[in-house]
């Protein structure tokens, strides 16, 4: 079946820190990968997506994510975080020809202290 | 440009009762999109519209849920009779275009929080 694994609930980083957010996928076709950023009160916002070529994939807001093959992984970075990072993170699939259909994880809490 | 609107942001009812959801999307986008995370699980897709005709309604929990997009502008997500499972939060999402254009092209809007007493 297909689904995403986001391993980390809550993650409390320092202002300043550098962030890895997890993310790991089962999906028998070739995916389309997504981290998206839920702000309080807002909506859903994409911060970068795979498809192909590069790995190594620059988003909004200083973030990157790298997508690896061979551990079904797209983990999420920024090299130093600022407060207002502080949101919930969605790491999301979805195959070719199903358009919008995506297949989302339960989602990471971020914290930044100050 | 406007983005997607939702209303009512928060909806309080009882079991029992019935509430209507509204989602405004952005001006153009023929498709359009619900999904639901109910607490502390993950937010699944509910069903595809393109234009006011239903794409893919395999995500539908069930058959207390009518969704539907008279005239292919805004849509209405009705749940009657409400259960206490149905608490959560539901998202509306549109793309201009569909396939592979929508998959990069979602915009969401802020969701309906519902919660069912």
């Amino acid at each position: 079946a297909q689904s995403v694994t986001q391993p980390d609930i809550h993650i409390t980083v320092s202002e300043g820190a550098s962030l890895e957010l997890r993310c790991n996928y089962s999906y028998g076709a070739t995916p389309y990968l997504f981290w998206y950023v839920q702000s309080p009160g807002q909506g859903l916002q994409l911060l970068l997506k795979y498809f192909s070529g590069d790995t190594l994939v620059q988003g909004i807001k200083g973030f990157e994510a790298e997508f690896k093959r061979s551990q079904s992984s797209f983990n999420l970075r920024k090299p130093s975080v600022h407060w207002s990072d502080a949101a919930e993170y969605f790491c999301a699939v979805a195959s070719y020809n199903q358009g919008g259909k995506l297949i989302f994880g339960q989602g990471t809490e971020l914290s930044v202290k100050p | 440009e406007a983005g997607v609107t939702q209303f009512p942001s928060h909806s309080v009812i009882e079991k029992g009762q019935t509430v209507t959801l509204r989602c405004d999307p952005i001006s153009g986008h023929d498709n359009l999109y619900w999904y639901r995370r109910v607490m502390g699980k993950e937010i699944k897709f509910l069903l595809h519209f393109v234009k006011e005709s239903k794409q893919d309604e395999s995500g539908m929990p069930n058959n207390r849920f009518l969704a539907e997009r008279t005239g292919g502008t805004y849509s209405t997500l009705k749940v009657q009779p409400a259960e206490l499972e149905d608490s959560g939060v539901y998202f509306c999402a549109s793309s201009q275009v569909g396939g592979q254009g929508a998959t990069g092209g979602l915009h969401f809007g802020n969701g309906t929080r519902l919660t069912v007493t």
